[in-house]
């Protein structure tokens, strides 16, 4: 059973639009969220995070926004430019990351001139 | 200020060989992860260390599966008797205390035939 979900395979958005991208969890002791990116044949790359103590969390073009009570968060990237065309992934952590973040299996995100 | 490094960032082996993988954590992280990453999947939390402690290693894969941080600095990854489904991107991040964002290296790409 997956506890990080991100139901868009894929996402393609205009450059200079806003792009939002999902995630949904089930695990109700998870307390700290991140988006990561990441390009083929690379690691992933750390964007933005927030805690459950929060619901908005901006840094940049990035913003992320939690919705505790729906187990929802969102990235929104604005305005979107080519060089955000990645894979983009959802993770949560509980117990101080004691369990390692889960993951979502991606959103690719793709950026059209 | 060096990242997560990786080595070998590729290996190619042959069914029922060992191999294995080297994690340089950044430098002041004292926490540090392993995680498989398979195809069209996010990765997958397998064994994580503070200091030299390996406080969570239930969910490596199998019992072919091993790892080390003999002095609280590197770590390594082992898998004996490799199998074809072995072959996925191996994936090591630290970060510097709980509540703090993991950074990932590269990945060990391995191709097991």
């Amino acid at each position: 059973d997956q506890q990080v979900k991100q139901n868009s395979p894929s996402l393609s958005v205009q450059e200079g639009r806003i792009s939002i991208l999902n995630c949904d969890y089930t695990n109700s002791m998870f307390d700290y969220f991140l988006w990561y990116k990441k390009y083929p044949a690379e690691g992933p790359t750390f964007l933005i995070s927030i805690s459950s103590i929060k619901d908005k969390n901006e840094d940049g073009r990035f913003t992320v926004f939690l919705n505790k009570s729906a187990k929802h968060l969102s990235l929104h990237i604005v305005p979107s430019q080519p060089g955000d065309s990645a894979v983009y992934f959802c993770a949560a952590s509980a117990r101080g990351g004691a369990d390692g973040l889960t993951f979502g299996k991606g959103t690719h995100l793709i950026i059209q001139p | 200020d060096t990242g997560v490094s990786q080595d070998p960032r590729h290996k190619i082996t042959k069914r029922g060989q060992n191999v294995t993988f080297r994690c340089d954590p950044i430098s002041e992280h004292n926490r540090l992860y392993w995680y498989r990453q398979t195809l069209g999947q996010g990765p997958e939390f397998l064994t994580y260390f503070q200091n030299e402690a390996q406080l969570e290693k239930s969910r490596l894969l199998s019992d072919r599966f091993s790892a080390e941080r003999p002095k609280g600095s590197f770590s390594t990854l082992e898998i004996q008797r490799t199998e074809q489904g072995d072959s996925a991107m191996y994936l090591c991040a630290s970060r510097e205390g709980p509540g703090e964002t993991q950074y990932f290296g590269p990945g060990t790409r391995l191709l097991v035939l």
